[in-house]
């Protein structure tokens, strides 16, 4: 069975403190890893998608790497508009569609 | 586009009633997902459908669930009876194709007393 396990549960960093989430993963035949950012009171919003180790993304102050056993994603001199849950998926061969979700990190950067 | 919209945004109700939660996807997506969120068990996926019809519903976690999409625009989850362990945030989210990326609306807050 899938098992997702998203680290810290919370964080809390002063504007400009860089640091990273980490998603560690158990699966069977990896076809994708997905994070999302969940602002409170909405749903989850796509941010990127990674599929073999060694890859990276990178959006704005966001970076996400992937190994074969866990996934980070570095947040480069935050600001508090960075406040957010961000929300690690996985999906595997035998999965279909279905994305198994972490719990995730909620953020909370303060000025 | 108006983006997925969830209707209604919040729903308080009584044990034993039946509860309907409606889901409008974004034109022109063929996947349409049912989503739960709870502080103890995250995101589960209840059900999704592919061109209106069910692919997988093994995560509709009794029979009291059920789900609909009568046509490309428009989905229902019903709940009947509704219990109190039901309570949560419901998501219906929608896909183009095998595309990954998932639109979610903003969700049902649903309180069962």
């Amino acid at each position: 069975e899938d098992q997702v396990t998203q680290s810290p549960e919370a964080l809390r960093l002063q504007e400009g403190e860089s640091s990273s989430l980490n998603c560690s993963y158990t699966v069977s035949g990896l076809r994708g890893l997905f994070w999302y950012r969940q602002d409170p009171g909405k749903g989850p919003e796509f941010l990127f998608t990674l599929y073999s180790a060694g890859e990276e993304k990178e959006k704005e102050r966001l970076k996400a790497t992937l190994t074969k056993k866990e996934s980070f994603l570095h947040i480069t001199a935050p600001k508090p508009e960075d406040s957010a849950t961000y929300l690690c998926a996985v999906k595997n061969s035998n999965s279909g569609y279905a994305l198994n979700f972490g719990k995730g990190t909620s953020l909370l950067v303060t000025p | 586009d108006a983006g997925v919209i969830q209707s209604p945004r919040h729903e308080v109700t009584e044990m034993g009633q039946e509860v309907t939660l409606r889901c409008k996807p974004i034109s022109g997506h063929d996947y349409l997902f049912w989503y739960r969120q709870t502080m103890m068990r995250g995101l589960e996926l209840l059900i999704y459908f592919n061109n209106n019809v069910p692919i997988d519903d093994s995560g509709m976690p009794e029979d009291r669930f059920s789900a609909k999409m009568p046509n490309a625009s428009f989905s229902t989850l019903k709940i009947q009876p509704s219990e109190p362990r039901d309570s949560a945030v419901y998501f219906c989210a929608s896909s183009w194709g095998l595309n990954e990326k998932l639109f979610f609306g903003s969700g049902t807050q649903l309180s069962v007393l």
